[in-house]
């Protein structure tokens, strides 16, 4: 699986937006970009993933550049309670490929 | 829907001391993981299942270490005898292979291991 870069802290204003970016130059083909949150003390939070396409949920959007070397989460309306840890993950396609965790970054949001 | 189900959520126990964490994944689904995350070294693959079989136990970091999955509702992460060093969260997850589509892991809320 491809290796990630995330800066390693962000802070961002609650209400605003919080704009996550994510290094993954060496992803190949088949690759998904996932992303996880950890809140302290809880296990990782599925966040969103894509392929090649930029991706919207209820939580989050995601990003992706045309050549897929990197991408960028995009919380529109942070809140205190989107202070985490969040990780950017590439992922393979076969049904039992791993979910490797770097080291993220740690998003806190403040009044 | 039920999560992943992990127990105990929390343990004490002492050095020498076997210990076995328990997880239940969530239904329907044929992938499992174990991870370990400490302060120092993050959060760590342990070893994982597909379709009860382990796939991959690189991680495991000793003979002290095993895992099984009996059956696709059940898995155990047993440690032999434990060291302080065993100290950590350990996190179960699970989630369901469709080949090339990509596929979600889920994650329990964690068992937090203390050995004393």
């Amino acid at each position: 699986d491809a290796k990630t870069t995330q800066p390693t802290s962000m802070d961002c204003a609650e209400g605003r937006a919080a704009n996550l970016p994510c290094n993954h130059s060496t992803i190949s083909g088949n690759e998904y970009v996932y992303w996880y949150r950890q809140i302290h003390s809880q296990g990782p939070q599925y966040i969103i993933h894509g392929l090649k396409n930029n991706e919207t949920n209820e939580m989050a959007s995601l990003i992706i550049t045309e050549d897929r070397k990197s991408s960028t989460l995009i919380l529109p309306h942070a809140t205190l309670r989107d202070t985490a840890v969040y990780y950017c993950i590439v992922r393979g396609t076969g049904t039992a490929s791993k979910l490797t965790f770097g080291t993220g970054t740690r998003l806190q949001v403040t009044l | 829907d039920a999560g992943v189900i992990q127990s105990p959520r929390h343990e004490v126990t002492e050095m020498g001391q076997e210990v076995t964490l328990r997880c239940k994944p969530i239904s329907g689904h044929n992938s499992l993981f174990w991870y370990r995350q400490t302060m120092m070294r993050g959060l760590e693959l342990l070893i994982y299942f597909n379709n009860n079989v382990p796939i991959d136990d690189s991680g495991m970091p000793e003979d002290r270490f095993s895992a099984k999955m009996p059956n696709a509702s059940f898995s155990t992460l047993k440690i032999q005898p434990s060291e302080p060093r065993d100290s950590a969260v350990y996190f179960c997850a699970s989630s369901l292979g469709k080949g090339l589509l990509g596929n979600t892991i889920y994650f329990g809320e964690g068992s937090w291991l203390t050995v004393v």
